[in-house]
């Protein structure tokens, strides 16, 4: 079954940094390109960041160029999302999804963490 | 970037009734490599969202078939053709096509 696991939310200040971890299994990570979406409370969803299945290719929403970085371990089959210079705004569930092979962006979904950025 | 425009943003439907969600983009979805990513997603309460429809059409594995996705270019449709209680939620489009990824503001579907 395949599963994605997100970690590392939690509450900071503003200014602040965190770590975000996404664990997943059931499926050849190393095959997959993977991205991180975030929802603030009450609010539609944001596309913040892609990589590529090596790697080689990331891509950022301005929202956040610049300061997050997406990065993965394929040994570890781990995606990370280093956030730095948080703001009141960045508050929201960061979910990891991954990219289907043929079907296109975010055919699986991990469960969300929660990130609360405070002033 | 794109602009995904959704409509309505809420609709009360009733159980066993039809309901359509229509979403247009800002520019053509159609990608140099002669498809269209345009997908739908579901979100019900408390719940991580859900893929539905890929490439405009096509529905994802265990999706019931009353859900359908149809359009071309810069309007496309979600459509349920019999609402059922599960079917609750908040449903989104999204691009694919051009970087950055984008999505629609969201219709909440909500039982009259």
């Amino acid at each position: 079954q395949m599963r994605l696991v997100e970690s590392g939310g939690g509450l900071v200040k503003s200014g602040g940094s965190l770590r975000l971890s996404c664990e997943v299994s059931g499926f050849t990570f190393s095959d997959y390109h993977m991205n991180w979406i975030r929802q603030a409370p009450g609010k539609g969803l944001e596309w913040l960041s892609y990589i590529s299945s090596s790697g080689s290719l990331i891509y950022y929403a301005d929202s956040v160029k610049g300061r997050f970085t997406i990065s993965r371990d394929n040994a570890q089959n781990s995606l990370y999302l280093q956030m730095n210079s948080l703001r009141a705004e960045d508050t929201a569930v960061y979910y990891c999804a991954r990219d289907g092979k043929w079907s296109g962006a975010f055919d699986v979904w991990g469960q969300g963490t929660m990130v609360t950025v405070s002033s | 970037d794109v602009v995904m425009t959704q409509s309505p943003l809420s609709l009360p439907v009733t159980l066993g009734q039809p309901a359509s969600i229509s979403c247009s983009s800002s520019q053509s979805l159609v990608h140099s490599d002669g498809n269209t990513y345009l997908n739908w997603f579901q979100q019900r309460p408390g719940q991580s969202p859900r893929r539905l429809i890929y490439k405009v059409s096509n529905r994802d594995s265990g999706v019931p078939d009353r859900f359908s996705g149809s359009g071309s270019g810069t309007d496309f449709t979600l459509k349920i053709s019999r609402v059922e209680a599960e079917d609750v939620g908040v449903y989104y489009c999204m691009q694919g096509t051009h970087w950055p990824r984008t999505f629609g503001q969201g219709t909440k579907v909500e039982i009259k």
